[in-house]
Order: structure tokens, then C-alpha cells, then sequence
């Protein structure tokens, strides 16, 4: 079946880039997605590229695509200590439902 | 700004119990789901709703979980006889067309005693 895969953890320190990567798959996939999972709340829908993209940014976020590696990023600028967090990345292929990686743990340092 | 809801957010039954887990999707969405995060592992998806009929499911979906839009608002999973198993957090999520973005609910978590 189809798979995602993720580090588990990730530590930054406040104010650094953070960049969570993510490998697929599924050739096609035509979503890809990065979710974000506070303690105790549900999965929030950070950003996603569709997989005729290779880049896409959002303020502090930045999607990098490479389709021919299957491979997505997400950067955070200025990592601050809210994005402490989990991060899930997720693709659609042709099925209904997403398919999740484990999740990173992204821990900030003062 | 619209969001998906679910109830209750924690529900603990003994093993053998039926339960229904409700959600109230996004008012304009057309499409529902239901997913699954076993303590530790990936959250899993488990069926698709559109058109008042299952759309799609997993193999995890099996003959003792059953789906339901009772009315204009709400859809509800039912487990008819849990299993310590099916101890796990239970997503609602919702997307206004099949390809578009799945907004999900806070999650209900389920302990089967």
C-alpha cells in the first residue's frame, strides 16, 4: 500500500528555520498536505501544493515539492514557541482518503 | 470561521458496548470521513460518506462499524460491539468536493475497557 514517512522529532532553536521532510509514495498523488496537531486539539490545516507544483509559500510557510525524489518539505521562518507542535504530512492519490505519516514532533529551545 | 466539531471528546465503554460517535461537518461541505489514530501510530483512514451512501472504505472498516447522516447536520460513526482494540482517537473530517481540502474535527477519544 501506499506510504509516508516522517522523522519522528525535530528540535529547533527559537528564531531558526525549522524544515520537516516528508517522503511518498504514491506516484499519484495530486495533494499534498502538512497539518498541524496541538496537545490536545484536532489535525489543522497548515498548507498543501498540488503536485504540479514545486513551491509554494504562505508568510512564514514554505512548501518544496521534488516529485521525481517524492520527497516534501516544509520550512518554518522564525520558529517561534507556538509551533511547538506535531506535524503531519498527508497525500491524496486517487483514493478518497489521505494517507499520514507518523507525525514530527517539532520541539523549540529557548 | 467554519469549523468541523465532534462529541463527546472522550467516551470510555466496556468491551462488548455499542457507541456512536457524532460530528457536525462544515454546513457547505459534501464530503465526510472518518479516521483513526491508534495511540503512537499513523492516523488511518476508514470511509468516506457523499450523496447519504459510503463512498469509499478501508480495510479497517469492517462489518462492526456502520456510518449515518440521520439528519441535515450531523454524521455519526457507530461501533457495535467495541473491542479493546478500538481504543484509539477518532477523527471527523469534512471537504466541500472530493478532491478539496479535508478540514478536521478536535478528535474523539474512545477507551474500550
Amino acid at each position: 500500500g501506499e506510504d509516508v514517512e516522517q522523522s519522528l522529532f525535530l528540535s529547533v532553536r527559537e528564531g531558526d528555520s525549522s524544515v520537516i521532510n516528508c517522503t511518498y509514495t504514491d506516484s499519484s498523488s495530486t495533494y499534498l498536505y502538512w497539518y498541524k496537531q496541538e496537545p490536545g486539539a484536532g489535525l489543522q490545516l497548515l498548507t498543501y501544493i498540488f503536485s504540479n507544483m514545486d513551491m509554494k509559500q504562505d508568510q512564514r510557510l514554505t512548501v518544496l515539492l521534488n516529485k521525481k525524489d517524492k520527497h516534501l518539505s516544509l520550512r518554518i521562518a522564525d520558529t517561534q514557541t507556538g509551533d511547538s507542535a506535531i506535524y503531519f504530512c498527508a497525500e491524496k492519490g486517487g483514493a478518497d482518503g489521505l494517507t499520514f505519516g507518523k507525525g514530527t514532533h517539532l520541539i523549540i529551545q529557548p | 470561521e467554519p469549523e468541523v466539531t465532534q462529541t463527546p471528546s472522550h467516551q470510555v465503554t466496556q468491551m462488548g458496548q455499542e457507541v456512536i460517535l457524532r460530528c457536525v461537518p462544515i454546513s457547505n461541505h459534501l464530503y465526510f470521513y472518518w479516521y483513526r489514530q491508534i495511540l503512537g501510530q499513523k492516523v488511518e483512514f476508514l470511509v468516506s460518506f457523499y450523496n447519504n451512501e459510503i463512498s469509499e472504505k478501508s480495510e479497517i472498516f469492517d462489518d462492526q462499524f456502520s456510518v449515518e447522516r440521520p439528519d441535515g447536520s450531523n454524521f455519526t460513526l457507530k461501533i457495535r460491539s467495541t473491542k479493546l482494540e478500538d481504543s484509539a482517537m477518532y477523527f471527523c473530517a469534512s471537504s466541500l468536493d472530493r478532491v478539496g481540502e479535508q478540514y478536521f474535527g478536535p478528535g474523539t477519544r474512545l477507551t474500550v475497557t
